[in-house]
């Protein structure tokens, strides 16, 4: 069966540090998600991405955050400058037209 | 940024019961899904409801869609321990691809 796969599965990072969160999406997916999930808190939207361009994103998702697809392939979500309040489960989800698949997630640690 | 509110936010019954899990909200989504999460992985799809007065069946889980698309149910009828999980339900906006997810429900069903 088709799945999205995340790396790394956990990270843990100092403060201030740059972080590259990575998503193989399934083949033939067109649409790209980042979900993230603070530890006992909900799912929350961070981004969409269509067509090499982002096509929604929230309000946690500010100038820190950023985006893109450099190969092709790979849909990746970097973080600039680390603050402790993003320690979380980062999900990487894909789709084509219809069902919505999640990754396994990537854990980061904020120290 | 639409809310969902989901209830009850644990449940621990004995196998063999029935049990409601309940997702409102004061607005109307285009869509509504209802995932499964296991520990340490992402979120799996079960049911996407899309039309008011909506019913689905899957099993002994049964997924209704309210009539002005704004509230949702899961019902499980002689649940199992097999059922134990987080189960959560995320609307899709109308304006958008965002989900927007309720906090969760973690059943457990004991033997």
């Amino acid at each position: 069966e088709p799945e999205v796969t995340q790396t790394p599965s956990h990270q843990v990072t100092q403060m201030g540090q740059e972080v590259i969160l990575r998503c193989v999406p399934i083949s033939n997916h067109l649409y790209f998600y980042w979900y993230r999930q603070i530890l006992g808190q909900k799912v929350e939207f961070l981004v969409s991405f269509y067509n090499n361009e982002i096509s929604e994103k929230s309000e946690i998702f500010d100038d820190q955050f950023s985006v893109e697809r450099p190969d092709g392939s790979n849909f990746t979500l970097k973080i600039r400058s680390t603050k402790l309040e993003d320690s979380a489960m980062y999900f990487c989800a894909t789709q084509n037209t219809g069902e919505l698949f999640f990754g396994e997630g990537s854990r980061l640690t904020v120290l | 940024t639409q809310l969902l509110e989901q209830s009850p936010q644990f449940l621990s019954i004995q196998e063999g019961e029935n049990l409601t899990v309940y997702c409102n909200s004061s607005s109307v989504f285009s869509s509504l899904q209802w995932y499964r999460q296991e520990p340490g992985e992402g979120p799996v799809l079960l049911v996407t409801v899309v039309t008011g007065g909506e019913v689905k069946k899957l099993k002994r889980l049964t997924f209704q869609f309210g009539d002005a698309r704004k509230d949702s149910s899961l019902h499980i009828t002689a649940a199992q321990p097999g059922d134990t999980g987080l189960y959560l339900c995320a609307g899709q906006e109308t304006s958008g691809s965002r989900l927007t997810f309720g906090e969760g429900t973690q059943l457990t069903v004991n033997p």
